[in-house]
């Protein structure tokens, strides 16, 4: 099956940017996700891009897909205490059930 | 958009109790619910798949005697996990795909129930 990989912890300062990394192993992943969990709190979709981009920007979001390399971030610019939580990224091969979670990453901001 | 619910959020029993958790698609009627489990720091495992009207598919490693779903209607989808264990103490949450939705939709979650057996 597939892995994705992500490192655990990252901490910056309000108004940094931040860029949490992911990696997979699954070159057929047709989508790829990015969800975000408060604590005690289910997981909130935040985007996602198709396999044959590179790129996709939403507002302080941005997503880069390196599919030679099988890496996808996410960066957050002008990072916010409302950002602390923790963010998944997630690949689909095939359907809806055959959705692979990565271990998550917590995203710590600090004044 | 699609709002799923969870409820409870929180339960508490003893060990060797059954304990029901629901999953309720809220504004859209739901062909298929995922139940999935997060273990403390850990990322989310899939446990099953069910679908309105059909026997559920679980997952390898997943006991379905333990784990029982029931997806009765098309917005509500049950698990029920039956003599619960400290083990089994886990954040179980659920999400869903509605009508009409292609297999690469984003999923909708629930925010989750926080299971505790003593």
């Amino acid at each position: 099956g597939e892995d994705v990989e992500q490192s655990l912890f990252l901490s910056v300062r309000e108004g940094d940017s931040s860029v949490i990394n992911c990696t997979y192993t699954d070159s057929s992943s047709t989508y790829l996700y990015w969800y975000k969990q408060e604590p005690g709190a289910g997981l909130q979709l935040l985007t996602y891009i198709f396999s044959n981009m590179d790129m996709k920007q939403d507002q302080r979001l941005t997503v880069l897909l390196n599919k030679k390399d099988k890496h996808l971030s996410l960066r957050i610019a002008d990072t916010q205490t409302g950002d602390s939580a923790i963010y998944f990224c997630a690949g689909l091969t095939g359907t809806a059930s055959k959705l692979t979670f990565g271990t998550g990453t917590r995203l710590q901001v600090t004044l | 958009g699609a709002v799923v619910s969870q409820h409870p959020s929180r339960v508490i029993c003893k060990s060797g109790t059954s304990v029901k958790i629901e999953c309720r698609s809220l504004d859209f009627q739901a062909t298929t619910m995922f139940w999935y489990r997060q273990f403390p720091k850990k990322s989310l495992m899939l446990m099953a798949t069910s679908n309105e009207g059909s026997k559920a598919t679980y997952e390898q490693g997943v006991e379905k005697d333990k784990f029982l779903i029931n997806h009765a209607s098309l917005t509500l989808s049950t698990l029920t996990v039956t003599s619960a264990h400290p083990e089994d103490s886990s954040f179980y949450i659920c999400s869903a795909i509605g009508q009409g939705q292609s297999y690469n939709s984003p999923l909708h979650f629930g925010n989750g129930t926080r299971l505790t057996v003593t």
